[in-house]
């Protein structure tokens, strides 16, 4: 079955540094998802990305999805304390399909 | 300010005990969610809903979990009986059709003593 692996478990950046998360897939993915989830709330979409080498962006956040649609990358540049959570890939099990397993997460932590 | 709402968002029960958790996905999203997630598995798809038939419960233990909609307003998750190993946070999301974006709720914190 389909996993999904993120790297790294955690992150502690000070704050105005760069980071980068990885999410890596044993198989081709078709739709790939990021979320953002605070401590006690639920998860907030971030980007959604589906052909190999699409990026976008919003604010200080760039996903990308590889040529091979196997491996995506959350770039944060200029980190802030509002960035800190967990962050969640999450991709579609078959193609056209709203059925979603999730990565592991990554728990970032910003500090001053 | 559209939102999905759950309710409890906290319960305390002892094992044996049937518990229900409710969700108001967000007016005129189609598509309902069930998420469980955990320290251990992370999160998991329990099962299913667009226009009120369920799509997939393939992810929910059968003999215990029961999910429903018993209209476009409310999402049901039961479990009858509890056990600990079902302590976890349960998260309900809505979405429209097949839109990629699903909206998830604040969770509710269960705990199986």
């Amino acid at each position: 079955s389909q996993e999904l692996e993120q790297s790294p478990q955690s992150l502690i950046v000070q704050e105005g540094k760069n980071l980068t998360i990885n999410c890596t897939s044993s198989k081709t993915l078709y739709g790939l998802y990021w979320y953002k989830q605070k401590y006690g709330e639920g998860l907030i979409f971030l980007m959604m990305l589906q052909k190999g080498g699409e990026e976008k962006s919003h604010e200080k956040i760039t996903a990308k999805l590889d040529e091979k649609k196997q491996q995506s990358s959350l770039h944060i540049t200029a980190s802030q304390p509002s960035h800190a959570g967990i962050y969640l890939c999450g991709a579609a099990k078959t193609y056209n399909t709203d059925k979603l397993i999730f990565g592991t997460g990554t728990r970032l932590q910003v500090f001053p | 300010d559209a939102r999905v709402t759950q309710t409890p968002r906290h319960k305390v029960t002892e094992m044996g005990q049937e518990v229900t958790m409710r969700c108001q996905p967000i007016l005129g999203h189609n598509t309902v969610f069930w998420y469980r997630q955990t320290m251990m598995q992370g999160l998991e798809l329990l099962a299913y809903f667009r226009n009120r038939a369920p799509l997939d419960d393939s992810g929910m233990p059968k003999d215990r979990f029961s999910a429903e909609m018993p209209d476009a307003t409310l999402a049901t998750l039961k479990i009858q009986p509890s056990e600990p190993r079902d302590s976890a946070v349960y998260f309900c999301a809505s979405g429209f059709d097949r839109s990629y974006e699903q909206y998830f709720g604040p969770g509710t914190r269960l705990t199986v003593t």
